[in-house]
């Protein structure tokens, strides 16, 4: 199983700011195949990010995603109200899917 | 528009069963494969379980292998899970999750449920 660690836990920024989110891998994951969500408190969680740096549709252009084998990045370019929220990566390189445990965004 | 509506949530005691059901609409169900992913109170994300587009396939996270079953009813559009014995880990909102690519899988999501809370306690 191929596990996800998320750095920080909590990022503390003023809208505005850019943010950047880390994601580690245990393995490589093959074909970059890592997407990110954002969630927010009772909500379903939202696709922003697929082959690691593929926005999902609707997504705006001020997330963006990088990094290929172990190391995967989420920047925020400039925050929005609306971007405070819960991020999560998830790899679907191998059958085993998992996710990271999150880096909580929150207003400073 | 892709509507996934999940039902049969709720208390159960340690070692009991429930069956947990998804009901599809808005899209041609039988091309898609489908999951469960499941989140406990206050924690992460977690892969629990996923179906072939035909139901000839199934997945299992190690932690409900050989205690949860997935199935699917392409004619009535429907996604289940059931499980058994469950245990207080297995507490959590569950999710039913519809793959994002018709054509073989892409295993990331793009539609989920609102999801369905299972609270497994004395």
């Amino acid at each position: 199983e191929i596990v996800l660690t998320q750095s920080p836990g909590t990022l503390s920024l003023s809208p505005g700011e850019r943010a950047t989110l880390s994601c580690r891998a245990s393995q490589s994951v093959s074909s970059s195949s890592l997407a990110w969500y954002q969630q927010k408190p009772g909500q379903a969680p939202r696709l922003l990010i697929y082959g690691a740096s593929s926005r999902a549709t609707g997504i705006p252009d001020r997330f963006s995603g990088s990094g290929s084998g172990t190391d995967f990045t989420l920047t925020i370019s400039r925050l929005e109200p609306e971007d405070f929220a819960v991020y999560y990566c998830q790899q679907y390189g191998s059958s085993q899917l998992t996710f990271g445990g999150g880096t909580k965004v929150e207003i400073k | 528009e892709v509507q996934l509506v999940e039902s049969g949530g709720g208390l159960v005691q340690p070692g009991g069963s429930l069956r947990l059901s998804c009901s599809a609409s808005g899209f041609t169900f039988s091309n898609y494969a489908m999951y469960w992913v499941r989140q406990a109170p206050g924690k992460g994300l977690e892969y629990v379980s996923a179906i072939s587009s035909n139901g000839g396939s199934t997945y299992y996270a190690d932690s409900v292998k050989g205690r949860f079953t997935i199935s699917r009813d392409n004619s009535k559009n429907t996604l289940y899970l059931q499980m058994s014995s469950l245990r207080a880990e297995d507490t959590a909102v569950y999710y039913c999750v519809k793959d994002s690519c018709s054509i073989g899988s892409c295993y990331y999501f793009v539609y989920w449920g609102q999801g369905t809370l299972v609270t497994v306690s004395s």
